[in-house]
């Protein structure tokens, strides 16, 4: 069964510092990788995508992918107390899957002020 | 504010009431998706549209029927629904299905009595 695996958290950060949240998946065809971010009684809201191996940078936020480890992860700079939230990894199955999306359980990030 | 728009916001009904939710985008997107999400959970697919055909049914009971009048809506009729269907539902799009990124509206929160 095709997986992706988050640690629930919650993970505490203080203000200021980086944020390091983790992703591995178990399909080895993947293809496409997104992290978004959710509120609690929000919707998901998309805050980066990554198709290929190494860093992919967006302001503060930087995620990196590694398929041969089969990881994907999220690195938040400067963390700001409006940064807590759940942070959903969803990765994109193969075509036998109709690419549809496989979610994590989601880590709960704390910023502390 | 996000570019899929979903009503309404809220919705209270009983097990024996018929009602719909409402999804529209206006991005030109040709994809469009319904979820379930109960708290602290991920998003669970129930629907996928592309191109204004019914492609992808997660065996959802035959309470929930989706609708995709045109390219820009999406519905999905509600009838005796049952408390464990109490969650929030999300409409999502993207270009294309497949490896794209997908964009959720806001969401309905759905109360069955």
């Amino acid at each position: 069964q095709k997986e992706v695996e988050q640690n629930s958290g919650p993970l505490s950060v203080p203000e200021g510092a980086i944020a390091s949240l983790n992703c591995t998946y178990s399909d080895r065809v993947s293809q496409s990788f997104f992290w978004y971010r959710q509120y609690s009684g929000k919707s998901p809201e998309l805050i980066m995508s990554i198709y290929s191996n190494g860093d992919k940078e967006d302001g503060r936020f930087t995620a990196q992918l590694n398929k041969a480890s089969q990881y994907v992860s999220l690195l938040i700079r400067d963390s700001q107390p409006s940064d807590s939230a759940t942070y959903l990894c969803a990765v994109s199955g193969a075509m036998d899957s109709n690419y549809q999306l496989i979610w994590g359980a989601g880590t709960k990030l704390i910023i502390k002020p | 504010d996000t570019e899929v728009t979903q009503t309404p916001k809220h919705l209270v009904m009983g097990m024996t009431n018929k009602k719909s939710l409402k999804c529209e985008q206006h991005m030109g997107h040709r994809a469009m998706y319904w979820y379930k999400q109960k708290a602290k959970k991920p998003p669970e697919l129930m629907f996928v549209y592309s191109y204004e055909k019914l492609s992808i049914n997660e065996s959802v009971p035959s309470r929930f029927s989706p609708e995709c009048p045109n390219s820009s809506l999406l519905n999905l009729h509600l009838h005796a629904l049952q408390p464990e269907d109490s969650a929030l539902y999300l409409c999502a799009s993207s270009q294309g299905e497949g490896r794209l990124p997908q964009h959720f509206g806001d969401g309905t929160r759905l109360s069955i009595l």
